[in-house]
Protein backbone atom coordinates (compact mmCIF):
# COMPACT_ATOMS: atom_id res chain seq x y z
CA UNK A 1 0.00 0.00 0.00
CA UNK A 2 0.82 3.40 -0.59
CA UNK A 3 2.35 5.30 2.29
CA UNK A 4 1.53 8.73 4.40
CA UNK A 5 2.69 11.71 1.46
CA UNK A 6 3.71 14.47 2.60
CA UNK A 7 4.53 18.14 0.89
CA UNK A 8 7.15 19.75 0.53
CA UNK A 9 9.75 18.02 1.92
CA UNK A 10 11.45 21.34 3.21
CA UNK A 11 10.70 24.68 3.07
CA UNK A 12 12.75 28.34 4.19
CA UNK A 13 10.52 31.27 5.34
CA UNK A 14 11.17 34.35 6.63
CA UNK A 15 9.56 35.57 10.34
CA UNK A 16 5.59 36.68 9.96
CA UNK A 17 5.17 34.73 6.59
CA UNK A 18 2.91 31.96 6.12
CA UNK A 19 3.34 28.32 5.00
CA UNK A 20 1.42 25.81 4.16
CA UNK A 21 2.09 22.22 4.77
CA UNK A 22 -0.21 18.67 3.16
CA UNK A 23 -0.59 15.56 3.90
CA UNK A 24 -2.36 12.65 2.20
CA UNK A 25 -2.74 10.03 4.31
CA UNK A 26 -2.87 5.67 3.76
CA UNK A 27 -6.01 5.37 1.54
CA UNK A 28 -9.01 4.30 4.02
CA UNK A 29 -7.47 5.47 7.18
CA UNK A 30 -9.73 7.68 9.08
CA UNK A 31 -7.49 8.88 11.49
CA UNK A 32 -5.06 11.54 10.36
CA UNK A 33 -2.49 13.34 12.87
CA UNK A 34 -0.23 16.27 12.73
CA UNK A 35 2.64 16.35 15.01
CA UNK A 36 5.50 18.99 15.47
CA UNK A 37 9.17 17.58 16.21
CA UNK A 38 11.35 20.16 17.65
CA UNK A 39 15.16 19.07 17.48
CA UNK A 40 16.07 16.95 20.09
CA UNK A 41 12.53 16.26 21.18
CA UNK A 42 9.89 13.26 20.62
CA UNK A 43 7.05 14.32 18.10
CA UNK A 44 4.11 16.23 20.25
CA UNK A 45 0.73 15.99 18.91
CA UNK A 46 -0.98 19.36 17.43
CA UNK A 47 -4.16 17.82 16.01
CA UNK A 48 -6.29 15.17 15.24
CA UNK A 49 -8.85 14.14 12.74
CA UNK A 50 -11.40 11.25 12.50
CA UNK A 51 -12.25 11.19 9.36
CA UNK A 52 -13.14 15.49 8.73
CA UNK A 53 -13.74 15.87 12.56
CA UNK A 54 -11.69 17.40 15.23
CA UNK A 55 -11.22 14.85 18.17
CA UNK A 56 -7.97 17.03 19.86
CA UNK A 57 -6.62 20.44 19.18
CA UNK A 58 -5.31 20.81 22.60
CA UNK A 59 -1.77 21.85 21.62
CA UNK A 60 -2.31 23.40 18.80
CA UNK A 61 -1.45 27.43 19.10
CA UNK A 62 -4.28 28.50 17.67
CA UNK A 63 -3.26 32.20 17.08
CA UNK A 64 -1.49 31.29 14.16
CA UNK A 65 -1.52 27.60 13.14
CA UNK A 66 -4.87 26.38 11.68
CA UNK A 67 -5.69 23.13 10.00
CA UNK A 68 -8.62 21.31 7.95
CA UNK A 69 -9.28 18.40 6.47
CA UNK A 70 -11.24 17.80 3.39
CA UNK A 71 -14.12 15.30 2.81
CA UNK A 72 -12.19 13.41 5.53
CA UNK A 73 -8.84 12.62 3.30
CA UNK A 74 -6.28 15.00 2.38
CA UNK A 75 -5.65 17.62 4.83
CA UNK A 76 -3.66 20.76 5.19
CA UNK A 77 -1.96 22.54 8.18
CA UNK A 78 -1.33 26.06 7.99
CA UNK A 79 1.18 28.51 9.99
CA UNK A 80 0.56 32.34 9.68
CA UNK A 81 2.73 34.47 10.84
CA UNK A 82 4.99 32.40 11.67
CA UNK A 83 7.80 32.58 14.35
CA UNK A 84 11.48 31.50 14.88
CA UNK A 85 10.30 28.89 17.42
CA UNK A 86 8.13 27.09 14.67
CA UNK A 87 11.50 25.80 13.23
CA UNK A 88 10.52 22.15 13.44
CA UNK A 89 9.58 18.83 11.14
CA UNK A 90 6.10 18.93 10.74
CA UNK A 91 4.95 15.04 10.63
CA UNK A 92 1.34 13.33 9.29
CA UNK A 93 0.52 10.23 10.43
CA UNK A 94 -2.90 7.84 9.80
CA UNK A 95 -4.12 5.01 11.04
CA UNK A 96 -7.06 2.87 11.05
CA UNK A 97 -10.01 4.01 13.37
CA UNK A 98 -9.02 2.39 17.33
CA UNK A 99 -6.06 1.55 15.04
CA UNK A 100 -2.37 1.41 17.14
CA UNK A 101 0.69 1.73 15.61
CA UNK A 102 0.66 5.34 13.20
CA UNK A 103 2.29 4.93 10.19
CA UNK A 104 4.04 8.50 9.42
CA UNK A 105 5.04 10.51 6.57
CA UNK A 106 8.39 11.39 5.81
CA UNK A 107 7.75 15.25 7.00
CA UNK A 108 8.04 18.43 6.11
CA UNK A 109 11.32 20.21 7.24
CA UNK A 110 10.36 24.11 8.28
CA UNK A 111 13.13 26.31 8.80
CA UNK A 112 12.08 30.50 10.19
CA UNK A 113 14.36 32.73 9.62
CA UNK B 1 5.84 15.32 35.40
CA UNK B 2 6.20 14.81 31.73
CA UNK B 3 3.65 11.90 30.28
CA UNK B 4 6.25 9.86 29.04
CA UNK B 5 9.59 10.09 30.30
CA UNK B 6 12.67 8.58 28.42
CA UNK B 7 16.87 9.28 29.27
CA UNK B 8 17.84 11.40 26.75
CA UNK B 9 21.47 9.33 26.58
CA UNK B 10 23.31 8.68 24.24
CA UNK B 11 23.70 4.98 25.03
CA UNK B 12 26.83 3.51 23.94
CA UNK B 13 27.22 -0.74 23.33
CA UNK B 14 29.47 -2.20 21.70
CA UNK B 15 28.31 -4.37 18.37
CA UNK B 16 26.95 -7.52 19.99
CA UNK B 17 26.12 -6.58 22.92
CA UNK B 18 23.06 -6.10 24.26
CA UNK B 19 21.37 -2.84 23.91
CA UNK B 20 18.47 -2.03 27.10
CA UNK B 21 16.28 0.94 26.35
CA UNK B 22 13.68 2.32 29.03
CA UNK B 23 11.31 3.99 29.45
CA UNK B 24 8.28 5.53 32.06
CA UNK B 25 4.44 6.50 31.64
CA UNK B 26 2.69 8.44 33.98
CA UNK B 27 -1.14 7.71 33.11
CA UNK B 28 -2.40 4.51 34.46
CA UNK B 29 -5.12 4.24 31.98
CA UNK B 30 -2.35 3.71 29.10
CA UNK B 31 -3.43 0.51 27.41
CA UNK B 32 -0.86 0.64 24.09
CA UNK B 33 2.96 0.81 23.95
CA UNK B 34 4.79 1.20 21.31
CA UNK B 35 8.54 1.61 20.07
CA UNK B 36 9.39 3.23 17.51
CA UNK B 37 12.96 3.86 15.55
CA UNK B 38 14.09 7.01 14.30
CA UNK B 39 17.27 7.77 12.09
CA UNK B 40 18.64 10.99 11.36
CA UNK B 41 16.66 13.48 9.15
CA UNK B 42 14.01 10.48 8.51
CA UNK B 43 10.69 10.33 10.49
CA UNK B 44 9.85 7.45 13.02
CA UNK B 45 9.39 3.64 12.49
CA UNK B 46 7.21 1.28 14.17
CA UNK B 47 9.39 -1.69 15.53
CA UNK B 48 7.50 -2.93 18.01
CA UNK B 49 4.48 -2.67 20.22
CA UNK B 50 3.15 -4.19 23.57
CA UNK B 51 -0.39 -4.54 25.22
CA UNK B 52 -0.18 -6.47 28.01
CA UNK B 53 2.09 -7.17 31.11
CA UNK B 54 5.11 -9.08 30.18
CA UNK B 55 7.65 -9.54 27.00
CA UNK B 56 6.88 -9.72 23.17
CA UNK B 57 9.73 -10.90 21.26
CA UNK B 58 10.54 -9.72 17.07
CA UNK B 59 14.08 -11.31 15.93
CA UNK B 60 16.23 -9.66 17.69
CA UNK B 61 14.44 -7.17 19.61
CA UNK B 62 12.13 -7.73 22.83
CA UNK B 63 9.76 -5.36 24.45
CA UNK B 64 9.02 -5.39 27.96
CA UNK B 65 5.85 -4.13 29.74
CA UNK B 66 5.47 -3.77 33.35
CA UNK B 67 1.75 -1.84 34.21
CA UNK B 68 2.27 -1.95 37.67
CA UNK B 69 5.77 -0.25 37.79
CA UNK B 70 4.53 2.13 34.56
CA UNK B 71 7.72 0.87 32.88
CA UNK B 72 8.08 -0.48 29.33
CA UNK B 73 11.67 -1.31 27.69
CA UNK B 74 13.30 -2.43 24.79
CA UNK B 75 16.01 -4.68 24.26
CA UNK B 76 17.91 -4.86 21.23
CA UNK B 77 20.02 -8.38 21.35
CA UNK B 78 23.18 -8.72 19.08
CA UNK B 79 23.07 -5.09 18.52
CA UNK B 80 24.19 -3.75 15.13
CA UNK B 81 25.88 -0.56 13.74
CA UNK B 82 22.57 0.02 11.87
CA UNK B 83 21.19 0.02 14.98
CA UNK B 84 22.40 3.25 16.17
CA UNK B 85 19.43 5.42 15.69
CA UNK B 86 16.86 7.47 18.16
CA UNK B 87 14.11 4.77 19.73
CA UNK B 88 11.44 6.70 20.99
CA UNK B 89 8.79 5.60 23.41
CA UNK B 90 4.93 5.85 22.98
CA UNK B 91 1.86 5.61 25.18
CA UNK B 92 -1.74 5.63 24.08
CA UNK B 93 -3.27 8.25 26.60
CA UNK B 94 -6.66 7.30 28.07
CA UNK B 95 -8.87 10.00 26.09
CA UNK B 96 -11.39 8.03 24.62
CA UNK B 97 -9.37 8.83 21.36
CA UNK B 98 -6.42 7.00 20.01
CA UNK B 99 -3.80 10.00 21.01
CA UNK B 100 -0.22 8.82 20.91
CA UNK B 101 1.96 10.37 23.42
CA UNK B 102 5.92 10.43 22.53
CA UNK B 103 9.24 10.51 24.92
CA UNK B 104 11.83 12.47 23.94
CA UNK B 105 13.78 9.57 22.41
CA UNK B 106 16.81 7.78 23.54
CA UNK B 107 20.12 8.51 21.36
CA UNK B 108 21.76 4.63 21.00
CA UNK B 109 25.56 4.61 19.33
CA UNK B 110 26.53 0.68 18.47
CA UNK B 111 30.12 1.01 17.89
CA UNK B 112 31.88 -1.74 15.42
Amino acid sequence: EAGVAQSPRYKIIEKRQSVAFWCNPISGHATLYWYQQILGQGPKLLIQFQNNGVVDDSQLPKDRFSAERLKGVDSTLKIQPAKLEDSAVYLCASSWVGGDGYTFGSGTRLTVV
Amino acid sequence: QKEVEQNSGPLSVPEGAIASLNCTYSDRGSQSFFWYRQYSGKSPELIMSIYSNGDKEDGRFTAQLNKASQYVSLLIRDSQPSDSATYLCAATMNTGFQKLVFGTGTRLLVSP
